[in-house]
């Protein structure tokens, strides 16, 4: 069974704070690591798929690195926005022919307070 | 471009009932995957279709089956249906390994 694992599970910060959040998993058989931002009322929208290790991905305000042979990721948030309240999941995919197949972690539930 | 559109939204159905869900991914995404999201569980993986056939199957019992056809719709039906089956019904869709999911706005399901 896969562990994908999440922390932290909440986060509250104010507008134009920066901000972090980890995601855990399998160091052994690596083959992607997906984030996606999850609004209340809307569908997750995919942020990035990270594949190498070292990467680093960036979308706008928000980027991503990547360690594959610690099995952990980041996501940073510069100068956070009330509209970046969201659920922020990573997904783990088993590999091959099964890079469908995503074990979700549990989530980091970001508010920003105006 | 079109989404992924999944219908119905909203569905109650009664205990020992089946229901059917429908996701059309978009046009050219061949892998179609299938999610659960209970609030105790989070995102749970039911099944990923591609080309027509079921690819991988998340563990869940024999009454959650799926199917794709030809023209990469997929459905999902739940036979049986208990009162834990309640939950929201996810469907995304992907142009291949490299790259992220696209997710439909679900179907919340309710069983009575």
């Amino acid at each position: 069974i896969l562990n994908v694992e999440q922390s932290p599970q909440s986060l509250h910060v104010q507008e134009g704070d920066s901000t972090n959040f980890t995601c855990s998993f399998p160091s052994s058989n690596f083959y992607a690591l997906h984030w996606y931002r999850w609004e209340t009322a809307k569908s997750p929208e995919a942020l990035f798929v990270m594949t190498l290790n070292g990467d680093e991905k960036k979308k706008g305000r928000i980027s991503a690195t990547l360690n594959t042979k610690e099995g952990y990721s980041y996501l940073y948030i510069k100068g956070s926005q009330p509209e970046d309240s969201a659920t922020y999941l990573c997904a783990f995919p088993a590999g091959g022919t099964s890079y469908g197949k995503l074990t979700f972690g549990q989530g980091t539930i970001l508010t920003v307070h105006p | 471009k079109a989404g992924v559109t999944q219908t119905p939204r909203y569905l109650i159905k009664t205990r020992g009932q089946q229901v059917t869900l429908s996701c059309s991914p978009i046009s050219g995404h061949r892998s179609v995957s299938w999610y659960q999201q209970t609030p105790g569980q989070g995102l749970q993986f039911l099944f990923e279709y591609f080309s027509e056939t079921q690819r991988n199957k998340g563990n869940f019992p024999g009454r959650f089956s799926g199917r794709q056809f030809s023209n990469s719709r997929s459905e999902m039906n739940v036979s049986t249906l208990e009162l834990g089956d309640s939950a929201l019904y996810l469907c995304a869709s992907s142009q291949g390994q490299y790259y992220g999911y696209t997710f439909g706005s679900g179907t919340r399901l309710t069983v009575v």
